[in-house]
């Protein structure tokens, strides 16, 4: 099974601020990574599939980079909206796992 | 526009037995993969189970193993989850969601809570 570690567990920042979200996986899921946005009482919102796509309808100051085992999804200047919990997934084998996540909360 | 409505959820008791449904509705069911993820009060996203177009391959997270089972109706444009043998540990919010590159699409997802 792939462990996906996620960091910073909480993200405590600004509105306007730059956001980075790292994720890294236990071995290599080449660009197979996706990133989902779940705000509270909500169902989860893809954000980034195959590690840099953005889904449709998703922001351009949503980004996100990275292959193998390092990810990185950026979010350029945070709105109001942006503060949420953060996940990202794989999907190069089974069990398709998640990390555990990583908050954004209001500093 | 694409819809995913999950329903069965509710209240069983320890060792029961519960059938979740998600209705499609707004795309061609039967060209995508579809999920259950699911997530326990308070916890993160968990896969739990997915399933091929045709049906043909299914694939479980080790904790539900000959416990869950995922099928799908083509014909009515509906994916099933077969839950048996519960455990209080398979309490969560039970999502459906199609597979396009990441999971594109999730219902609003139903509860399940597993209690004596």
């Amino acid at each position: 099974e792939i462990v996906l570690t996620q960091s910073p567990a909480t993200l405590s920042l600004s509105p306007g601020e730059r956001a980075t979200l790292s994720c890294r996986a236990s071995q290599s899921v080449t660009t197979y990574l996706a990133w989902y946005q779940q705000r509270p009482g909500q169902a989860p919102r893809l954000l980034i599939y195959d590690a840099s796509n953005r889904a449709t309808g998703i922001p351009a100051r949503f980004s996100g980079s990275g292959s193998g085992t390092d990810f990185t999804l950026t979010i350029s200047s945070l709105e109001p909206e942006d503060f949420a919990v953060y996940y990202c997934q794989h999907r190069i084998n089974w069990p398709q796992t998640f990390g555990q996540g990583t908050k954004v909360e209001v500093k | 526009e694409v819809q995913l409505v999950e329903s069965g959820g509710g209240l069983v008791q320890p060792g029961g037995s519960l059938t979740l449904s998600c209705a499609a509705s707004g795309f061609t069911f039967s060209k995508f993969w579809m999920s259950w993820v699911r997530q326990a009060p308070g916890k993160g996203l968990e896969w739990v189970a997915n399933i091929k177009e045709d049906g043909s391959a299914k694939y479980y997270v080790d904790s539900v193993k000959g416990r869950f089972t995922i099928s799908r109706d083509n014909a009515e444009n509906s994916l099933f989850l077969q839950m048996n043998s519960l455990r209080v540990e398979d309490t969560a919010v039970y999502y459906c969601a199609r597979d396009e590159g990441g999971k594109d699409y999730w219902g609003q997802g139903t509860l399940v809570t597993v209690s004596s």
